[in-house]
Order: structure tokens, then sequence, then C-alpha cells
């Protein structure tokens, strides 16, 4: 069981917008920056949002990171075929000496 | 052009050991955190360790502690995961990753492809 909550999947119509939410603690999204990752079929993971909010160069500003209290939200605009993937959140958690969380995963379908 | 390839993967019996490395290349290795990320079959990422620049500060995920270590050679621009006493639950792809890492912030900027480790008899 994840420490960070995501839902399992979400979906939207092509041209759409979804939001993925990531859910923690006090330890981990209450006191650190969130990042989040697209990982296409078949593919390595990739960095979508860093420190909270940002874009690394090359990811559309279709994808937007925000964070609130213990919670994070990824949203993503103008939903393309193309953005099918699974989406983790993720994040330093300071509890038990210090290691690193990931959420359980979102499925984002493109109907 | 930023490279990570992973290698040493493979079948292991339970009990057993294996050793995993990361060879980097495009970047100044030795200015880099680094860790091993794991992804079991058909499930999610989890972090397995990381280490600092120097080798001097490192972290484990509770489950492996006492278990794994990981190193890295500079020199050599390499990163290692020692993995002894292994688990059927051990089983994944492990991915190094180039990292970022400061105050209240820390992320994996960079990954490779992966190497799987599979744990049966």
């Amino acid at each position: 069981q994840s420490v960070l909550t995501q839902p399992p999947s979400v979906s939207a119509a092509a041209g759409q917008k979804v939001t993925i939410s990531c859910s923690g603690s006090s330890s981990n999204i209450g006191n650190n920056y969130v990042s989040w990752y697209q990982q296409l079929p078949g593919t390595a993971p990739k960095l979508l949002i860093y420190d909270n909010d940002k874009r690394p160069s090359g990811i559309p500003d279709r994808f937007s990171g925000s964070k609130s209290g213990t919670s994070a939200t990824l949203g993503i605009t103008g939903l393309q075929t193309g953005d099918e993937a699974d989406y983790y959140c993720g994040t330093w958690d300071d509890s038990l000496g210090g290691h690193y969380v990931f959420g359980s995963g979102t499925k984002v379908t493109v109907l | 052009e930023v490279q990570l390839v992973e290698s040493g993967g493979g079948l292991v019996q339970p009990g057993g050991s294996l050793r995993l490395s990361c060879g980097a290349s495009g970047f100044a290795f030795r200015s880099y955190w680094m860790s091993w990320v794991r992804q079991a079959p058909g499930k999610g990422l989890e972090w397995v360790a990381n280490i600092n620049e120097d080798g001097r500060a490192i972290y484990y995920l509770g489950s492996v502690k006492g278990r794994f270590t990981i190193s890295r050679d500079n020199a050599k621009n390499s990163l290692f995961l020692q993995m002894n006493s292994l688990r059927a639950e051990d089983t994944a792809k492990y991915s190094c990753t180039r990292d970022v890492q400061g105050r209240y912030k820390y992320h994996f900027e960079k990954w490779g492809q992966g190497t799987l480790v599979t744990v049966s008899s």
C-alpha cells in the first residue's frame, strides 16, 4: 500500500481536461516539494513536473501541477491520445530516517 | 546526451545475490545524487535506495535495509546495487536515475531503461 494516495484511473474525451489527485501527510507532501512522472506503455518513466509546479524543458504547458497542504494535483488540458499513460506523484518523506515515496499511480484513458 | 545504462539483472534463486551496475555518460556523474528505483511486473514505482555525490550519504527503503547496498565509483562513472538474501518480492525491473536534491526537494531527472531481476526457484 502506497504512502501517497492516487485514484487508480481517470478518463476524459480528447480535448478535455483531467486532474489527478495525490494525497499524503505532513511528513511527505506537507513538508516537501512534489514531482510527477509520466510512464507511457512499455517505456521508462519521465519527469513531468517538479517542485510542485515547474515543467522541465520540453514538457508542454498542457501539463500543470499544484500543491496545497498535504495534497497535490496534476492537471492535463487538451487531452491527446498520446497522453494515455500511467502517472505517478512522488516526494521525499522525512519519517523513518528519510526515504522517497511514490503514489500508487493513475492510469489516464482518452475516450 | 545523458545516458544511463543498467546491467547485471537475471534469474536468481531465493536467498541468492546479484550485483547491478549502471553506467553513466553525457554528464558530470560525480556531481549528482543517484538512485535505484524498481517496478514489479504490472505494479507501480518503488524507490529502493539513493546515494549522494561522494557516497557518504545513503538512504534505503525499509524492506531492503541490511540486504541491499548502494555504492558508486565516480572515477568510472558507475552506480552499483549489491543485492543479497533476495526474495520473491524483489522481482522487478531495476532502473537507475539521476537525481536533483535540495532543501525540501528531491526528484528523478533522468531514468535508465532498467534491468530485470527475477527471484524464483
